[in-house]
This record gives structure tokens, sequence and C-alpha cells, in this order.
């Protein structure tokens, strides 16, 4: 069976700190993946999005940034953290459908609790 | 602008009643999906209900969708105490994307 794993769980960093999530699924191949961030009592801001490795999709510019170095790692970035960075990280996978391109059902990991002071 | 919004924003009722959700979104789409968030954790998937589905059942969930009004709801029967979380509507937006409304909360009072 698929699982999806993300670490650290919770993390609190200083203004101006580098970041490194990272994110691994196991029991797929070539996944897409997604980064998003929510923020508290809000829904899900879409920041980063994976077909492929190397390919990545940004989706709000801003602070951070995304990189696929393998076919099942997500890693999401940022060299300088700011106040405005805090909030709850998700990873998430969906199954690529062939060449359909169009979303389907997404498994998410548990979630990165960031908090910047 | 967000894809889908819920409505309502909060929602409390006693166990044993029904809770029902509604989505509405703007632009055309392929599927529409609903998942629930328990505080603090990842999103798990409830249901997806493609565009040309009109209703849906799974175990004590029913949702619906009508793509006339760009509308869904999802009806929960017989609610549980461990219902309490978070309910999202999800639409897909072009691409691989997927959007995300806002949220409806639920509580389940025993």
């Amino acid at each position: 069976s698929q699982t999806i794993h993300q670490w650290p769980a919770t993390l609190v960093q200083p203004v101006g700190s580098p970041l490194s999530l990272e994110c691994t699924v196991e029991g797929t191949s070539n996944p897409n993946l997604y980064w998003y961030r929510q923020a508290a009592g809000r829904g899900l801001q879409l920041l980063f999005y994976s077909v492929g490795i190397g390919q990545i999709s940004s989706e709000v510019p801003q602070n951070l940034s995304a990189s696929r170095p393998q076919d099942r790692q997500f890693i999401l970035s940022s060299k300088k953290l700011l106040l405005s960075d805090s909030g709850f990280y998700l990873c998430a996978w969906s199954v690529r459908l062939g060449l359909a391109i169009i979303t389907d059902t997404q498994y998410f990991g548990p979630g990165t609790r960031l908090t910047v002071l | 602008s967000q894809q889908g919004e819920e409505d309502p924003q909060a929602l409390s009722i006693q166990e044993g009643e029904n809770a029902t959700m509604n989505c509405s979104y703007k632009t055309s789409i392929n599927n529409l999906q609903w998942y629930r968030q328990n505080s603090g954790r990842g999103l798990v998937h409830l249901i997806l209900i493609r565009s040309n589905e009109r209703e849906k059942h799974s175990g004590r969930l029913r949702v619906t969708l009508d793509t006339s009004k760009k509308s869904s709801s999802l009806l929960i029967t017989a609610s549980r105490a461990a219902d309490t979380a978070s309910y999202f509507c999800a639409t897909d937006a072009g691409g691989f994307k997927t959007i995300f409304g806002a949220g409806t909360r639920l509580f389940v009072k025993a």
C-alpha cells in the first residue's frame, strides 16, 4: 500500500533562518506531488506541484522554492524565513493518469507545523 | 479568487442529526471532491464525483452535484461525535491543480 511521510512534524525557526521540509512517498511510481500551506482556520493554498523529477510548477511568488531530486521525494526550501511563512505545510500525491492532464484523488501527509519567530 | 467556497463556515449539531454542507464554484469542472481534516492533521479524501454524475453515496455520506448551478452538497447522515472535523470541497482548476475552499467546520455534540 502507498504511504506518504513528512518531517519534521513541528518546527520553530527564527526569522532569516533557512528551511528544508521533506516529503517522501512509498508504494507508487511517478506520482504527481504537491506542496500546500494552510493558515490557521483556513483552506489550502497550493504552493508547488510536480509531475516528474526536476519538473516544478510554482503557483505563488514567494520566499519558498521546491525541488524533486528523486521520483518520490519532494522538498520545500527557503533561504531566509519570514514571519509570514508560518503555517501548516502539507504534502500530497496523486496518481498520474497516463497522458490525461486532470486531477484526481490526492493523498495527504500528516503535515508540518512551522512557526517562525 | 477561490474556485470552491463552502457554506456554512461553521456548523454545530447534536449527535444523530444530519449535517449538510454546500460548495459553490465558478468555472466548469471535470470532477469535485470532498475531503475531511481533523484538527492539526492532514486531509483525508472522502468522495469524488465526476461532472457527468449527479449523486454519489459512500456509507453515511451522500454527495450531489448540480453543474448547472455550479454547486455541490455533502450530507452526513446520523452524525457522530467522531465526525467533528473540517470539511473541504476541491475542484480541478486545469492541468494538475486542485483548488480547495476555505472549509466548513463541523462540531457534533455528544
